[in-house]
């Protein structure tokens, strides 16, 4: 079965410190990986994706995150933190051989703050 | 260019009343999903459409139902509300299923 694991609900750092947030994953197939930002009463809004190719993936707001297929992780990272990027962090994966089976699965979120 | 956008954004209903959720998709995107989000919890699945069809559904009871309209919009319409229906709806576009999806910034419910 496909799952996804934010290992922690919360994480803080403070601004200009780098910042992780954690995501695992378990997939049958090969993966397609997401992470999705929500900002406080807004929906969700698209980062970045690994679909094939280089391991690291560039996304929006200076963030990146990094497939590692050993470790069936897909942590995203940013090199300094701002105290906007305070909000909650989504996960998700689709399993690629999955056929029809298109459905993302979704992580528990983890809430970043991010201290000034 | 307009992101998915969805209607109402907030709206009280009472329970066992009945509510009707509209979204547009991106333009050019086909496919439309509906997602359920209760406070302090991730997205829930509940239906992918593409070209007027259902492509999944998720685990949701019968009172849920939806359907794409030809040019792509879609409605999201729940029946008999119970108070655990209360929760921020999410409607999302792609171009394919399978593709990246992009949500519209949500329906918020409040089922008293």
């Amino acid at each position: 079965a496909q799952s996804v694991a934010q290992p922690e609900d919360q994480v803080n750092v403070a601004e200009g410190n780098p910042l992780t947030v954690k995501c695992t994953y378990s997939v049958s197939g090969n993966p397609y990986l997401f992470w999705y930002v929500q900002y406080p009463n807004r929906g969700l809004q698209f980062l970045l994706k690994y679909i094939t190719g280089d391991n690291l993936v560039k996304g929006s707001y200076g963030f990146e995150a990094e497939f590692n297929k050993s470790q069936t992780s897909f942590h995203l990272k940013k090199p300094s933190a701002l105290v906007s990027d305070s909000a909650l962090y989504f996960c998700a994966v689709r399993d690629r051989d999955a056929g029809n089976n298109r459905k993302l699965i979704w992580g528990l979120g983890t809430s970043l703050a991010v201290n000034p | 260019d307009a992101g998915v956008t969805q209607s109402p954004t907030h709206l009280i209903k009472t329970r066992g009343q009945h509510v009707t959720l509209r979204c547009s998709p991106i333009s050019g995107h086909k496919s439309v999903s509906w997602y359920q989000q209760v406070l302090g919890q991730g997205p829930q699945f509940i239906f992918q459409y593409y070209e007027k069809e259902e492509r999944g559904r998720g685990n949701f009871p019968d009172r849920f139902s939806a359907r794409q309209f030809p040019n792509y919009s879609s409605e999201l319409n729940v029946n008999a509300l119970l108070l655990g229906d209360s929760a921020l709806y999410l409607c999302a576009s792609s171009s394919l299923p399978g593709n990246t999806i992009y949500f519209g910034e949500g329906s918020w419910l409040t089922v008293v």
